[in-house]
């Protein structure tokens, strides 16, 4: 079946620190792939996505890349804020499937010090 | 500016009431989700809706039981509330799954049964 394995958090950074959150996926099919992100008290807003191989999703200064043949999608951002202090979701959907779900990963939470 | 509305935010309930948590889209999405979030941030889900009159259980066994006779609306009632129901609730809704469009959250009930 499809899954999701993200990284265990969680975890801690300074201000201006280089992130990577490292997200690999098993499925069956050809898979769209999402990152989510959930601030303190909120619900899950979708922070970028792609939906083919090679394809990069970019938003807010993050980034990442569907790589079919390490089957990953690492979250990355150059330079963190405290503001980027949040819970991450990898999350994958079948394409042109009648499951119409997405899979979630287990979420990974990220603090950032000033 | 929330096109998935939830209410209510907050809710602090006794044993054996009876609750309905309520999920309104204004985006004419078919599809709609509701999760249930754990302590430790996993999301179960616990119903989905492919469109009106059709409703079915998720991942996760639940007590609760959901409804969907218009599109843009898909409560979620617990008949007997108990304190094993304290969680947080997420709504979300979907034009395309298949296509890769994703979801959109509402930003969730808190629920707590005491």
């Amino acid at each position: 079946g499809n899954s999701v394995t993200q990284m265990e958090g969680p975890v801690t950074l300074s201000e201006e620190a280089f992130l990577t959150i490292n997200c690999t996926y098993t499925a069956t099919g050809y898979p769209s792939l999402f990152w989510y992100v959930q601030y303190p008290g909120e619900g899950l807003q979708l922070l970028l996505k792609a939906t083919k191989a090679d394809d990069k999703g970019s938003n807010k200064g993050f980034e990442a890349t569907y790589r079919k043949e390490t089957t990953s999608f690492h979250l990355e951002k150059g330079s963190v804020q405290v503001s980027d202090s949040a819970v991450y979701f990898c999350a994958l959907s079948e394409k042109y499937s009648s499951a119409s779900k997405i899979i979630f990963g287990s979420g990974t939470r990220l603090s950032i010090r000033p | 500016e929330a096109d998935i509305y939830q209410t209510p935010r907050y809710l602090v309930i006794g044993t054996g009431k009876k609750i309905t948590l309520e999920c309104s889209q204004t985006m004419g999405h078919d599809k709609m989700y509701w999760y249930q979030q754990d302590p430790g941030m996993e999301l179960h889900l616990i119903h989905y809706s492919y469109g009106v009159n059709s409703t079915e259980k998720g991942d996760l066994s639940s007590e609760s039981t959901v409804s969907r006779i218009r599109t843009e609306h898909f409560p979620l009632t617990l008949e007997s509330a108990r304190p094993s129901h304290t969680s947080q609730y997420l709504c979300a809704s979907s034009l395309d799954i298949g296509g890769g469009s994703g979801y959109t959250f509402g930003s969730g009930t808190r629920l707590t049964v005491v």
